[in-house]
């Protein structure tokens, strides 16, 4: 079946360490993206990114970083600078990402400060 | 700042009938429009897009899209239980911009 994986479903961060969350997609889309949704609120762009090897940041990157080296994985890492990491975080991806074509979400990455 | 506006709710409708759920934008140069439908603890999942001024129509779903005023509906006909969900609006921001900027949602109860 085609679609978006995000792991783990849940993820517990302890003072200081930095987590990565995995998102992998085998739909073959060039865009992938990152988004963070606190309870209440809109979902929040992160990072995202059009190729391999290329990405850039969206309005709330400060504290997490991303990577892009094959064209269906875009790991996303919370470091210890995001001072309030607690959300649910979803990774999306797209056909092309020319404003058109569709975001498809992953079922998401809840985490939490022990 | 690019704001994308809805009611938060909740908007209770009975069983049956036709759920309207509006949203508009600030950003004029917005291009594209999409409703996603999140049940509680559960992802966004793709209902419409819309992208022409009027009237699209899939199922039981339309959407609705006014740029002059700034404005896209959604219209749920025979209104389920199962279309109780948070309601999510979306925005791209500007001509062939890839970013969306997505409302806060309206939350839907079908009362049977």
């Amino acid at each position: 079946d085609g679609g978006i994986t995000q792991s783990p479903k849940y993820l517990f961060r302890k003072e200081g360490q930095n987590v990565t969350l995995s998102c992998e997609q085998n739909l073959n889309h060039d865009a992938m993206y990152w988004y963070r949704q606190d309870p209440g609120q809109g979902l929040r762009l992160i990072y995202y990114s059009q190729i391999v090897n290329d990405f850039q940041k969206g309005d709330i990157a400060e504290g997490y970083s991303v990577s892009r080296e094959k064209k269906e994985s875009f790991p996303l890492t919370v470091t210890s600078a995001q001072k309030n990491p607690t959300a649910f975080y979803l990774c999306a991806s797209s056909d092309r990402d020319d404003g058109y074509q569709p975001q498809h979400f992953g079922d998401g990455t809840r985490l939490s400060i022990l | 700042q690019k704001e994308v506006e809805q009611n938060s709710g909740p908007l209770s409708v009975p069983e049956g009938a036709i759920a309207s759920l509006n949203c508009t934008y600030s950003d004029r140069g917005s291009q594209s429009f999409f409703w996603y439908r999140q049940y509680s603890g559960k992802s966004p999942e793709l209902i419409m897009f819309i992208y022409s001024n009027g009237d699209k129509e899939d199922g039981r779903f339309t959407a609705q899209l006014n740029k002059a005023s700034q404005y896209v509906s959604l219209l749920i006909r025979d209104s389920q239980p199962s279309d109780s969900a948070t309601y999510l609006c979306a925005a791209t921001s500007g001509a062939g911009s890839y970013q969306l900027t997505f409302g806060k949602g309206t939350k839907l109860s079908v009362i049977p």
